[in-house]
């Protein structure tokens, strides 16, 4: 089983839509979540991290839960410009886990005017 | 200018040829990474330094060797290329403290 699982869509949404991405961890032990996005042919960047009790950065609402070892990403009124890929990124608590991430294969979204 | 650059962006390469990819920050990180991403397969670790006397080997490390010269440089090798070595490879860094790790542009590798 891999440590970190998403679904790899492809997602392809009109703009406008809501759309949710989940995400599963095998490993108890993780203490530490985030989504990173990567668009096409370029380097991942830290998106949000996520937080026990959930948090909203605007349009994206990241969840966390721990007794179900999931996390989920969820984005309100898709703009053209969210078509990108979506890694989900854990890592476990302090020790030599400190700062070694464990990323998701990715989950791909397109917007469509 | 962008905090952390790789060298080169691209590169051919034939079977057997020994390679070096190079990776440069401006960012003052201690910790530095080396990542190979492949379709389907996501961002696999190869190897990590949490400074210039720490190196780890991550999950992929065979066939790779890496080397920490400074504090801002982090070279991988690839001693005899193979072709399933083919993949983008990219560079990151964390500072102490944080999570958040910030990538290079990425090294596309072609081994014929």
């Amino acid at each position: 089983r891999k440590e970190v699982e998403q679904d790899p869509g492809p997602f392809n949404v009109p703009e406008g839509a809501t759309v949710a991405f989940n995400c599963t961890y095998s490993n108890s032990a993780s203490q530490s979540f985030f989504w990173y996005r990567q668009d096409c042919r370029k380097e991942p960047k830290l998106l949000m991290s996520v937080y026990s009790s959930g948090n909203e950065d605007g349009r994206f609402t990241a969840q966390l839960n721990r007794a179900s070892q999931y996390i989920s990403l969820l984005i309100r009124d898709s703009k053209l410009s969210d078509s990108a890929t979506y890694l989900c990124v854990v890592n476990l608590a302090g020790g030599t886990s400190y700062g070694k991430l464990t990323f998701g294969q990715g989950t791909i979204l397109t917007v469509h005017p | 200018d962008a905090d952390v650059t790789q060298t080169p962006r691209n590169r051919i390469t034939k079977t057997g040829k020994r390679i070096m990819l190079e990776c440069s920050q401006t960012k003052g990180h201690d910790r530095m990474y080396w990542y190979r991403q492949d379709p389907g397969l996501g961002l696999r670790l190869i190897y990590y330094s949490f400074d210039v006397k720490d190196i780890n080997k991550g999950e992929i490390s065979d066939g790779y060797s890496v080397s920490r010269q400074a504090q801002a440089k982090f070279s991988l090798s690839l001693e005899s290329a193979i072709p399933n070595q083919t993949a983008l490879y990219f560079c990151a860094t964390m500072g102490r403290g944080s999570y958040e790790q910030y990538f290079g542009p990425g090294t596309r590798l072609t081994v014929t």
